[in-house]
């Protein structure tokens, strides 16, 4: 069954404090997996596309890899705007969407 | 350049009452989704179209749910009647084409039955 799991649900940060988010992935065939950004009250906005393993994507911030199982965000001194849900997605082979339950992030001043 | 946009942002509805969203996604993007987001959850695909045609209808619970783009644009998702199961975020994504796989999502109608 495809599955994407993503942990820790919650994550609390003091501002600085680097850390990173897991996404773990059970799918029949990876097309590609992808991580957004929720805010309060709005939908998911974009933040990287991964497709093969070792594949790594920068911005800002934030860094996304991917192995065979697993993808991480990583968050280098956050900051108190970095506050949100972050969401792991995949798109499987068969065009399939399925997306993870979210860790949410604070990032405390 | 204009995002994704939803009406309403929130509905409020009594059980057994139909209800319908709606959807204009980016100009010239091609393939339209509709999700369903529970609290504390993440979105789940109901719907996904490539111009006017469903795709993939798959986890659409086809019994009170219906869904149609006409002329490959807007797109309007109908709950009827709808249950108090159906209380939910319903979020509308679109992208450029079928082969693109960056979906760009609108802020979403917030659905509560009471």
């Amino acid at each position: 069954e495809d599955q994407v799991t993503q942990s820790p649900e919650a994550l609390r940060l003091q501002e600085g404090e680097s850390s990173s988010l897991n996404c773990s992935y059970t799918v029949s065939g990876l097309r590609g997996l992808f991580w957004y950004r929720q805010d309060p009250g709005k939908g998911p906005e974009f933040l990287f596309t991964l497709y093969s393993a070792g594949e790594e994507k920068e911005k800002e911030r934030l860094k996304a890899t991917l192995t065979k199982k697993e993808s991480f965000l990583h968050i280098t001194a956050p900051k108190p705007e970095d506050s949100a849900t972050y969401l792991c997605a995949v798109r499987t082979t068969g065009n399939q969407f399925y997306f993870g339950t979210g860790t949410s992030l604070t990032v405390i001043p | 350049e204009a995002g994704v946009v939803q009406s309403p942002r929130y509905k409020i509805i009594e059980k057994k009452q139909p209800v319908a969203f709606w959807c204009n996604p980016i100009s010239g993007h091609n393939t339209l989704y509709w999700y369903r987001q529970n609290l504390g959850q993440g979105p789940e695909l109901l719907i996904r179209y490539e111009n006017e045609e469903a795709v993939d209808d798959s986890q659409l619970p086809k019994d009170r749910f219906s869904a149609e783009r006409l002329k490959g644009v807007d797109s309007t998702l109908k709950i009827q009647p709808a249950e108090l199961g159906d209380s939910a975020v319903y979020l509308c994504a679109s992208s450029p084409s079928a082969g693109v796989d960056t979906q760009y999502f609108g802020p979403g109608t917030r659905l509560t039955v009471l």
